[in-house]
């Protein structure tokens, strides 16, 4: 599987737009981005997945660039509950091998 | 529509011991799969079920760990003997399929002492 690199930390402001960078210049065509999120005591939470186009759901979007190396996830107006370790993942398209591997994602805090 | 339940949700026991953890999957999803996580790391997997099936257990450590899902539904996760070295959240979830997103639970916190 592709290895992703994120920053290990960042803070956002309530209110304000959270742009999370993701790394994963050795993408292969057959691969998905994944975002998972994990609130403290919490397990991983789904948050949003794509090939190639943009995505957009009620958590937030997510921006892949033409070449298909480097992502953002995009929480629209951050809130304190948004704090949380986020990671982004490369996971085969296919069933063969499927499984998701975290990395140390990005430990987000919202302040206020 | 209830989410992965987990049970228990914390854990202590004393080194040597045996434990089990137990997990009833989202309703009608196939893939199951079982992760350690460590404090201040990622979720690792230790075993991956295609419906009754270990289809991934490759990163599971044989010699103490064991788990079953029977029928297919729900499954446990056995430890025996635990080690100090196990101490850490494990984490079940579910996936309609198994290229489909999988769904937590909230885990169960395991101290050995």
């Amino acid at each position: 599987d592709a290895k992703t690199t994120q920053p290990p930390s960042m803070d956002c402001a309530e209110g304000r737009a959270a742009n999370l960078p993701c790394n994963h210049s050795t993408i292969s065509g057959n691969e998905y981005v994944y975002w998972y999120r994990q609130i403290h005591s919490q397990g991983p939470q789904y948050i949003i997945h794509g090939l190639k186009n943009n995505e957009t759901n009620e958590m937030a979007s997510l921006i892949i660039t033409e070449d298909r190396k480097s992502s953002t996830l995009i929480l629209p107006h951050a809130t304190l509950r948004d704090t949380a370790v986020y990671y982004c993942i490369v996971r085969p398209r296919l069933a063969a091998g499927n499984k998701l591997t975290f990395g140390g994602g990005t430990r987000v805090l919202v302040k206020p | 529509e209830a989410g992965v339940v987990q049970s228990p949700r914390y854990k202590i026991i004393e080194k040597k011991q045996p434990v089990a953890f137990w997990c009833n999957p989202i309703s009608g999803h196939n893939t199951l799969y079982w992760y350690l996580q460590n404090l201040g790391q990622g979720p690792e997997l230790l075993i991956r079920y295609e419906n009754e099936e270990a289809v991934d257990d490759s990163q599971l450590p044989k010699d103490r760990f064991s788990a079953e899902r029977l029928k297919g539904v729900d499954s446990t996760l056995k430890i025996q003997p635990a080690e100090l070295g196990d101490s850490a959240v494990y984490l079940c979830a579910s996936s309609l399929e198994s290229n489909t997103e999988a769904f937590f639970g909230q885990g169960t916190r395991l101290t050995v002492v």
